[in-house]
C-alpha cells in the first residue's frame, strides 16, 4: 500500500541550526502539506503545496520556514535558525485532490536542544 | 470560539461495546469531516471522511454527519483493546484545503 514516507525519524539540533525534514509523497498526489504537533498538543496546520508552489500558510509558516519541491519525488520543509520551541512532531501528508482526505507520514520528531 | 471541539475524555468502554465519539465545528461553510486515530508517539492514521449529512459505515466504524447542528460524530461497534488511542476529528473548511484538528478523545477499551 502506497505511503508517505519521512526522513529522519528523528533530529536533534541546537538552537540556531537549520534543519531539513524530507518527505516522499505518494506518488501519485498532487497535494502536499506539513503540520506539527507540539507534545501533548493538537496537530497544527503549517503549510499546503500544490503545482509547485505554497497555496495555504498559517500564521506559524513565518520567515523561518520554507518548503521545497527539490525533484519529482521528494518534499521538504527548512527550518532556519531552530528556536527550543520548534521541538515537536512534523508530519508530512499528501492528498490526490484538495479538500479530500489527506495521509500523513509517521512523523519527524524534532528536538531542539 | 475554538474552530474544531471535542470531549478530552478518557472515555472507556468495555470490550464488545459501542464507542461513540463526538465532535462540533465552528466554521458553517466547512465542506470536508474526517476521522483520524493516533496512538500515543505515532502519526495520524485516517479512518472514516463524510461529506453529506447522514451516516457512512465502513466496517465497525460508523461516521455521522449533521450539518445544520455542526456536529459530526464517530460509532465504533464491538470495540476492541486494539481501538485503544485517540481519536482526533479533523474538517476542512470551504475555501482553505487545510485540516483544522481537535484535540483529540482518548479512548480505552477495557478487556
Amino acid at each position: 500500500e502506497p505511503e508517505v514516507t519521512q526522513t529522519p525519524s528523528h533530529q536533534v539540533t541546537q538552537m540556531g541550526q537549520e534543519v531539513i525534514l524530507r518527505c516522499v509523497p505518494i506518488s501519485n498526489h498532487l497535494y502536499f502539506y506539513w503540520y506539527r504537533q507540539i507534545l501533548g498538543q493538537k496537530v497544527e496546520f503549517l503549510v499546503s503545496f500544490y503545482n509547485n508552489e505554497i497555496s495555504e500558510k498559517s500564521e506559524i509558516f513565518d520567515d523561518q520556514f520554507s518548503v521545497e519541491r527539490p525533484d519529482g519525488s521528494n518534499f521538504t520543509l527548512k527550518i532556519r535558525s531552530t528556536k527550543l520551541e520548534d521541538s515537536a512532531m512534523y508530519f508530512c501528508a499528501s492528498s490526490f485532490r484538495s479538500y479530500t482526505e489527506a495521509f500523513f507520514g509517521q512523523g519527524t520528531r524534532l528536538t531542539v536542544v | 470560539q475554538k474552530e474544531v471541539e471535542q470531549n478530552s475524555g478518557p472515555l472507556s468502554v468495555p470490550e464488545g461495546a459501542i464507542a461513540s465519539l463526538n465532535c462540533t465545528y465552528s466554521d458553517r461553510g466547512s465542506q470536508s469531516f474526517f476521522w483520524y486515530r493516533q496512538y500515543s508517539g505515532k502519526s495520524p492514521e485516517l479512518i472514516m471522511f463524510i461529506y453529506s449529512n447522514g451516516d457512512k459505515e465502513d466496517g465497525r466504524f460508523t461516521a455521522q454527519l449533521n450539518k445544520a447542528s455542526q456536529y459530526v460524530s464517530l460509532l465504533i461497534r464491538d470495540s476492541q483493546p486494539s481501538d485503544s488511542a485517540t481519536y482526533l476529528c479533523a474538517v476542512n473548511r470551504g475555501g482553505a484545503n487545510n485540516l483544522f484538528f481537535g484535540t483529540g478523545t482518548r479512548l480505552t477499551v477495557i478487556p
